[in-house]
């Protein structure tokens, strides 16, 4: 079966570079996305990677797959008050009825000025 | 602007008083999704439409149902709330055919009494 998981929480300085981890299950998705939430709101997708990729960098943001291991990071550069939220990861599987996701259960960034 | 849109974002209803959550989109996306999240949670779905085509997630209660009259609106009715439905509603959409990924509306938080 389908099975995400994200370590619960991460802590750094203002400035620092923060790496947040995701593991998956499902070898047959193809996309995998990163979903930034913050308090009391819904969730914004930050980018995805195509399963056939193993790097995407927008802007801050560097996502690595490493889809031997079904390994997927996160890794924001210069990490800002503004980005303490929660960070979902999630894998895209499809069958007859759509488009599914499966979340794992969120990494909350709390980032110290 | 907003795409998809989600009303109320504070809902209070009583033990057993049935609630209707409405979801409305203007992206004009075949796939339509409801989910649950509770506090620290990931989401987790509940039911999805394609097109008119209902879809139940074998572990939803039948205390929730949904309606979609049309493309654009999708209703989360809950028939007689309990204090474990008490959560943050979250809809999604996403087109079928060329669909990477689902966009979030705002959710409704919603609180039981």
């Amino acid at each position: 079966g389908e099975d995400v998981e994200q370590s619960l929480f991460l802590s750094v300085r203002e400035g620092d570079s923060s790496v947040i981890n995701c593991t998956y299950t499902d070898s047959s998705s193809t996309y995998l996305y990163w979903y930034k939430q913050e308090p009391g709101a819904g969730l914004q997708l930050l980018t995805y990677i195509f399963s056939n990729m193993d790097m995407k960098q927008d802007q801050r943001l560097t996502v690595l797959l490493n889809k031997k291991d079904k390994h997927l990071s996160l890794r924001i550069a210069d990490t800002q008050t503004g980005d303490s939220a929660i960070y979902f990861c999630a894998e895209r599987t499809q069958n007859n009825a759509g488009n599914m996701l499966t979340f794992g259960g969120g990494t909350r960034l709390m980032v110290k000025p | 602007d907003a795409m998809v849109i989600q009303n109320p974002r504070y809902q209070v209803t009583q033990f057993g008083k049935p609630v209707t959550l409405s979801c409305s989109q203007t992206l004009n996306h075949n796939v339509m999704y409801w989910y649950q999240q509770k506090s620290s949670q990931a989401p987790k779905l509940l039911f999805h439409y394609y097109d008119k085509d209902f879809n139940n997630e074998a572990d939803t209660p039948d205390n929730f149902q949904s309606r979609r009259p049309n493309t654009s609106f999708c209703f989360l009715d809950i028939r007689s709330p309990g204090l474990g439905d008490a959560a943050m509603y979250l809809c999604a959409t996403s087109p079928r055919d060329r669909g990477r990924e689902q966009y979030f509306g705002p959710g409704t938080r919603l609180t039981v009494t």
